[in-house]
């Protein structure tokens, strides 16, 4: 059975930095790609960021580029966000998400998420 | 602003069939087929519906397709059922990125 289970959200100031972790097990984790997905109380859904099987391949969205990095250790079956520079607008529920096939980007197994708050 | 344009709600009986539209550029629904939808009940992570515009996981049931023309696509749910009454969101790959629709609440009357 597939499973991810994502941590390290919390209660960060502005300007402050998180490393959310999400721990894969039921699959052949380093032959899928990953995202993160993030969904702010009562909005819709945004993606944030992704990362190819191997780790060789990075994408984030204009809303974080610069500020965050997407990385996975395949040995640990683990895939991470680090966050910097926090805003009030990257307060959000971050979901960990399988790629349905190794590259194409349909997620087929999603966690429950973990939740950043950035406020004062 | 999302990127892709959706209704903010739809609404149907029991039974009933309901559509719901996913509209795009040049730049994602309309140059690739790499549509997907997915069902979100509240408190709870979304779920695959359709992917690669028409196609549905395993274990999705068949009252439930996809389709795409030019740049829009739907979501048709036939036989509506009380479950269905959630909300959905559109994503289409991009030339740069991903990007999901604001989202269509469902409303099962």
């Amino acid at each position: 059975e597939v499973q991810l289970l994502e941590s390290g959200g919390g209660l960060v100031q502005p300007g402050g930095s998180l490393r959310l972790s999400c721990a894969a097990s039921g699959f052949a984790f380093g032959s899928y790609a990953m995202t993160w997905v993030r969904q702010a109380p009562g909005k819709g859904l945004e993606w944030v960021s992704a990362i190819t099987g191997s780790g060789g391949n990075t994408y984030y969205a204009d809303s974080v580029k610069g500020r965050c990095t997407i990385s996975r250790d395949n040995s640990k079956n683990t895939l991470y966000l680090e966050m910097n520079s926090l805003r009030a607008g990257d307060t959000a529920l971050y979901y960990c998400v399988k790629y349905l096939r190794p590259a194409t980007p349909f997620f087929d197994y999603w966690g429950q998420g973990t939740l950043v708050t950035v406020s004062s | 602003q999302s990127a892709l344009t959706q209704p903010a709600s739809v609404s149907g009986s029991p039974g009933q069939s309901i559509t719901i539209s996913c509209t795009g550029t040049s730049s994602d629904v309309g140059g690739y087929n790499y549509v997907s939808w997915y069902q979100q009940h509240p408190g709870k992570a979304p779920k695959l519906m359709i992917y690669e515009v028409s196609n549905r996981p395993s274990g999705v049931s068949d009252r439930f397709s996809g389709s795409k023309s030019g740049y829009t696509a739907s979501l048709t749910i036939s036989g509506l059922q009380a479950e269905d009454e959630a909300d959905y969101y559109c994503s289409s790959y991009t030339t740069t990125s991903i990007s999901f629709g604001g989202g269509t609440k469902l409303t099962v009357l």
